[in-house]
């Protein structure tokens, strides 16, 4: 299997501050990443596919890049709204798999 | 709006049985791959199983292979985990999702909790 690592696994910031996670492959997957947003006792929200389509809706502060092994998910200007935990996911292959998480605190 | 409800999670005890079922609204459910994910509590999300529009491609993980079934009733709009020979382990919310037709899933349900326990 694929193994997804993410890193940081927290991350402390402010309002307005640019955000990055960065997401490795064990193995190179092409552009086949997504990353979602998950907020405490609700279901993850898709926000990047294909390692950088912003999915529908989703605020242009967002942005995901990367191919092959590394990839990375900015967020230019952090918002109230964006303290949640992100977690990228490799669709390249069977089994599916995600990385173990970034929670993005109040700093 | 596209809806995915998933029901039937409950407490269970180590080596029984339980059926998931997540019912789907809002497109047509034939036409999209989808596949259960689960998250045990605090822990990351974790992928169960997979399959395909009408049903004839399957996949699962390893964690599950030979205890789970996946099936769907396209006619009911409706996807299924039947899920037996469970382990404390399997204790965890189980998400049913669509997938955009890529491999990301779009939609999720709102999750049914699923506890394992004597």
């Amino acid at each position: 299997d694929i193994q997804m690592t993410q890193s940081p696994p927290t991350l402390s910031a402010s309002v307005g501050d640019r955000v990055t996670i960065t997401c490795r492959a064990s193995q190179s997957i092409s552009s086949w990443l997504a990353w979602y947003q998950q907020k405490p006792g609700k279901a993850p929200k898709l926000l990047i596919y294909k390692a950088s389509s912003l999915e529908s809706g989703v605020p242009s502060r967002f942005s995901g890049s990367g191919s092959g092994t590394e990839f990375t998910l900015t967020i230019s200007s952090l918002q109230p709204d964006d303290f949640a935990t992100y977690y990228c996911q490799q669709y390249n292959s069977f089994a599916l798999t995600f990385g173990g998480g970034t929670k993005v605190e109040i700093k | 709006q596209v809806q995915l409800v998933e029901s039937g999670g409950g407490l269970v005890k180590p080596g029984g049985s339980l059926r998931l079922s997540c019912s789907a609204s809002g497109f047509t459910f034939s036409d999209y791959y989808m596949s259960w994910i689960r998250q045990a509590p605090g822990k990351g999300l974790e992928w169960v199983s997979y399959i395909s529009r009408s049903g004839n491609t399957i996949y699962y993980a390893d964690s599950v292979k030979g205890r789970f079934t996946v099936s769907r009733d396209n006619a009911k709009n409706s996807l299924y985990l039947q899920m037996n020979s469970l382990r404390a382990e399997d204790t965890a919310v189980y998400y049913c999702a669509r997938d955009r037709a890529t491999g990301a899933f779009d939609y999720w349900g709102q999750g049914t909790l699923v506890t394992v326990s004597s």
